[in-house]
């Protein structure tokens, strides 16, 4: 089955960019869609098919997608970004959603 | 904008089945252009696609819980439902339910959750 894989942190310190990635065989042929969970809170779409923004999102978050690996960017970092992010695909071989491990984002 | 529920029992004993149902308000699941889905999440750990259903009957279902796992779907309650059965303590997890547009490949309204754990 198709796997992704994303580093378990990444810290930044407010003001600076956070930059996410998600690694997988083949990514860039794929969409990739992006979540923010905060602890206790369901998962929210901040980036869908590599580099969209659903409506509400703000942009700071912005996204890119090519090879294998896909990228999710937090411009200008904020307290409120402290979160964990997953990146998402749809695998077609076997009918399947399969989600990154997740990356915690850690504001200093 | 469409809302999903979960609702189930939040404790279930080893070896047997778990049950949960999602109620969906805002909306008809009787001939919608969604796929309806059921994600978990093991305490402290990411998130796990188990399967979707579509209102015709059709499913799709991870691999790796196949064999253990029944999705269904009521039309005329507005509801679907998830069962794993022979369930471990590696089955504890907050589950959500949430939809896919057709036509989509991404996880479009999740429920708030429900936490089932597994122990006797």
């Amino acid at each position: 089955s198709y796997v992704l894989t994303q580093p378990p942190s990444v810290s930044v310190a407010p003001g600076q960019t956070a930059t996410i990635t998600c690694g997988g065989n083949d990514i860039g042929s794929k969409s990739v869609h992006w979540y923010q969970q905060k602890p206790g809170q369901a998962p929210v779409l901040v980036v869908r098919y590599d580099g969209d923004r659903p409506s509400g999102i703000p942009e700071r978050f912005s996204g890119s997608n090519s090879g294998n690996r896909a990228t999710l960017i937090i411009s200008r970092v904020d307290a409120g970004d402290e979160a964990d992010y997953y990146c998402q695909v749809w695998d077609r071989t076997t009918d399947h959603y399969v989600f990154g491990p997740g990356t915690t984002v850690t504001v200093l | 904008q469409l809302q999903l529920q979960e609702s189930g029992p939040g404790l279930v004993k080893p070896s047997e089945t778990l049950s949960l149902t999602c109620t969906v308000s805002g909306g008809s699941i009787g001939g919608s252009s969604y796929y309806w889905g059921w994600i978990r999440q093991p305490p402290g750990k990411g998130l796990e696609s188990i399967g979707t259903i579509y209102y015709t009957g059709s499913t799709y279902y991870n691999p790796s819980l196949k064999s253990r796992v029944t999705i269904s779907v009521d039309t005329s309650r507005n509801q679907f439902s998830l069962r794993l059965t022979s369930v471990t303590a590696a089955d504890t997890a907050v589950y959500y339910c949430a939809n896919v547009k057709e036509g989509s490949t991404l996880f479009d309204s999740w429920g708030k959750g429900t936490l089932v754990t597994v122990s006797s």
